[in-house]
């Protein structure tokens, strides 16, 4: 198993570009979640899915969209870039039944500039 | 906001135990305390969690004490590797896929 997997590993975008963020998971999990990650910050979450067509908004969620059409994978969407969203962000998955694990993806570092 | 509190850094001889303390005084009877690290801003990684038996993996041992107002994970042997931040976390209601992380303690293992 590859875990999660994160593309790209690093992105610079202008401010206004727009971009996905993709995320893989190929361990039949069913729920996936993005966080983002400051400079001496912990991660802070921004979206989370429990299932295929299912998806909620995490604590930071403005500026980002996700769609969740199948089980393997969640994309984040950038819809028009901002210097705020300077970032690392990272992907996690985990099982269904409860008092499990998250596994999380090696993140993607972005830069808007 | 988390419900956890960690000092905010520690430090530790390789090959001595590290002892990393945990608040979470506010706890429920139904929570579980998980602990996970990031060794320098790779995805974090899980290490242990438990609800109020001690538990102990390849990776390290998890104290809860009787009244589980806080608990301490237990690297039993130190390496450079160990150096990281290291996050105790209670999962909301149970579930792993919307974790609240604090700012974590950063361990330094010194050789």
């Amino acid at each position: 198993n590859a875990g999660v997997t994160q593309t790209p590993k690093f992105q610079v975008l202008k401010t206004g570009q727009s971009m996905t963020l993709q995320c893989a998971q190929d361990m039949n999990h069913e729920y996936m979640s993005w966080y983002r990650q400051d400079p001496g910050m912990g991660l802070r979450l921004i979206h989370y899915s429990v299932g295929a067509g299912i998806t909620d908004q995490g604590e930071v969620p403005n500026g980002y969209n996700v769609s969740r059409s199948t089980t393997e994978d969640f994309p984040l969407r950038l819809l028009s870039a901002a210097p705020s969203q300077t970032s690392v962000y990272f992907c996690a998955s985990t099982r269904r039944q409860g008092n499990t694990e998250a596994f999380f993806g090696q993140g993607t570092r972005l830069t808007v500039v | 906001d988390a419900k956890t509190t960690q000092p905010p850094s520690m430090d530790c001889a390789e090959g001595r135990a590290a002892n990393l303390p945990c608040n979470h005084s506010t706890i429920s009877g139904n929570e579980y305390v998980y602990w996970y690290r990031q060794i320098h801003s790779q995805g974090p990684q899980y290490i242990i969690h438990g609800l109020k038996n001690n538990e102990t993996n390849e990776m390290a041992s998890l104290i809860i004490t009787e009244d589980r107002k806080s608990s301490t994970l237990i690297l039993p042997h130190a390496t450079l590797r160990d150096t990281a931040v290291y996050y105790c976390i209670l999962p909301t209601q149970g579930g792993s896929e919307k974790l609240v992380f604090g700012k974590g303690m950063k361990l330094t293992v010194n050789p």
